[in-house]
């Protein structure tokens, strides 16, 4: 597609259960991040590829938290045993490589509930 | 530490007036990149200017432009001709090291509103 495509655009969960993000990147992008937005505030940092591996997982707020990209390109951000405080915008963005002057294009973003 | 300051959580412009958007920025690496990005209330991230470190010219971009001072470790975004549409959350960024690997971080953002 033209741009980054993030799926589901919203999602409401019980506490405690199990949910996947997903963002489809720009074609040919080997860079990808997921970012975390609370309301009124930045994006926080989750977690970086570079290609199929994890550059930089030090994002992550804890294990419940875990994402893939297995064959460098879409990614899932999966979430174990939700809690409310998980309810955000999970923002997932692409660049055409991590080097420092490229650009990253964002997704609209998944909204999280959890309830 | 913070590696992204903005001090402004709000800031008002008459339209088309000149607005500027405060940001500073923490780093020990000589290599990084400085990006400002706006957020309408639709949520979409739109990327507006960038700035290297070793950029000897300030970026511009149309009405954007970026007023970078090294030493000071500022990198303020002006917008020229304020316009109604300009309304929305900025977000100033920085990735350190031009070789890749790092994240874009980026501050806690101004919420700009444009007055007719």
């Amino acid at each position: 597609g033209a741009g980054v495509s993030q799926t589901p655009s919203n999602k409401v969960t019980e506490k405690g259960k199990y949910v996947e993000l997903r963002c489809d990147p720009i074609s040919g992008h080997t860079a990808l991040y997921w970012y975390r937005q609370s309301l009124g505030q930045g994006p926080e940092f989750l977690i970086y590829f570079q290609g199929t591996g994890a550059a930089d997982d030090s994002g992550l707020p804890n294990d419940r938290f875990f994402a893939v990209r297995p064959e460098g390109s879409v990614s899932t951000l999966k979430i174990q045993r939700t809690e409310r405080g998980d309810s955000a915008v999970y923002l997932c963005a692409s660049s055409l490589t991590g080097m420092g002057n490229t650009e990253a294009f964002f997704g609209q973003g998944t909204r999280l509930t959890v309830v | 530490a913070q590696k992204i300051t903005q001090t402004q959580p709000g800031m008002f412009v008459q339209e088309k007036e000149a607005v500027t958007l405060d940001c500073t920025y923490d780093t020990s690496d000589p290599s990084y990149g400085l990006f400002w990005y706006k957020q309408p209330s639709s949520g979409e991230m739109i990327f507006l200017i960038y700035q290297g470190s070793y950029d000897q010219q300030n970026a511009t971009e149309g009405r954007y432009s970026l007023n970078f001072q090294k030493a000071r470790k500022s990198a303020n975004l002006v917008i020229s001709a304020s316009q109604l549409g300009d309304s929305a959350m900025y977000f100033c960024a920085m990735r350190e090291g031009i070789r890749g690997n790092t994240p874009l971080v980026f501050g806690k953002g101004t919420r700009l509103s444009v007055i007719a």
